[in-house]
């Protein structure tokens, strides 16, 4: 099975701190992904990334920039953390053909106070 | 803008029923559908991928998709309490689009 590890399930972090989310997933998938998930407001995405180095705006990546350094690990930094990036963060990877489906890790909850 | 619509609900039904997801796609390059089943404050899990007409089976769920309708359904047959969740429908692509998902609850 697919496993895809968050690093934290609760972080609580204040306005103005650098955020780090740390990603990893053990199956070789290409391609990685973080979306944030909001009540109504659904699964939004954020960045993603193709290859190692390689890394794509979503819809929403303002505020926040990503790191892929190596196959496995995906990162999601937010520079300076706003009560509005309050939210369940949702990585997930999938193997790099197209229209594979997607595997989530167990998400992280960030409280910005 | 590309759209995946669902109903929210949330969608209640008897133990041991069948219950009936919809969902409607606005992107008629749309080629994969997705099933994911989200706890309450846990993250999606994949249940069901279809991307051919008809429908298509994996123990009590059956995915339903219809191309030329841009409909895909998710039937659970002998819904169980576990069950009850919320339903994510997701289309690509090229991109992925998720609706945003329906409740359903199974009362024992």
């Amino acid at each position: 099975d697919v496993k895809v590890t968050q690093s934290s399930r609760y972080l609580v972090k204040r306005t103005g701190e650098k955020v780090f989310l740390e990603c990893v997933q053990d199956m070789d998938h290409e391609n990685m992904f973080w979306y944030r998930q909001d009540p109504g407001l659904g699964l939004r995405l954020i960045y993603f990334s193709y290859d190692v180095k390689m890394k794509e705006k979503g819809d929403i990546p303002e505020g926040y920039s990503v790191s892929r350094e190596k196959k496995e690990r995906f990162s999601l930094i937010l520079e300076s953390a706003s009560t509005n990036q309050t939210s369940m963060y949702l990585c997930a990877s999938s193997v790099g053909v197209d229209n594979s489906p997607l595997h989530f890790g167990n998400g992280t909850r960030l409280t910005v106070t | 803008q590309k759209e995946v619509e669902q109903n929210s609900g949330p969608l209640s039904v008897p133990e041991g029923a069948i219950a009936s997801l919809n969902c409607t796609y606005s992107d008629r390059g749309s080629q994969s559908f997705f099933w994911y089943r989200q706890y309450s404050g846990k993250s999606p899990e994949l249940i069901m991928f279809i991307y051919s007409n008809g429908d298509k089976e994996d123990g009590r769920f059956t995915a339903q998709l219809n191309k030329a309708s841009q409909y895909v359904s998710l039937l659970i047959r002998d819904s169980q309490p576990s069950d009850s969740a919320t339903y994510l429908c997701a289309a690509q692509g090229g991109k992925l689009i998720f609706g945003q998902g329906t409740e359903l609850s199974v009362k024992p």
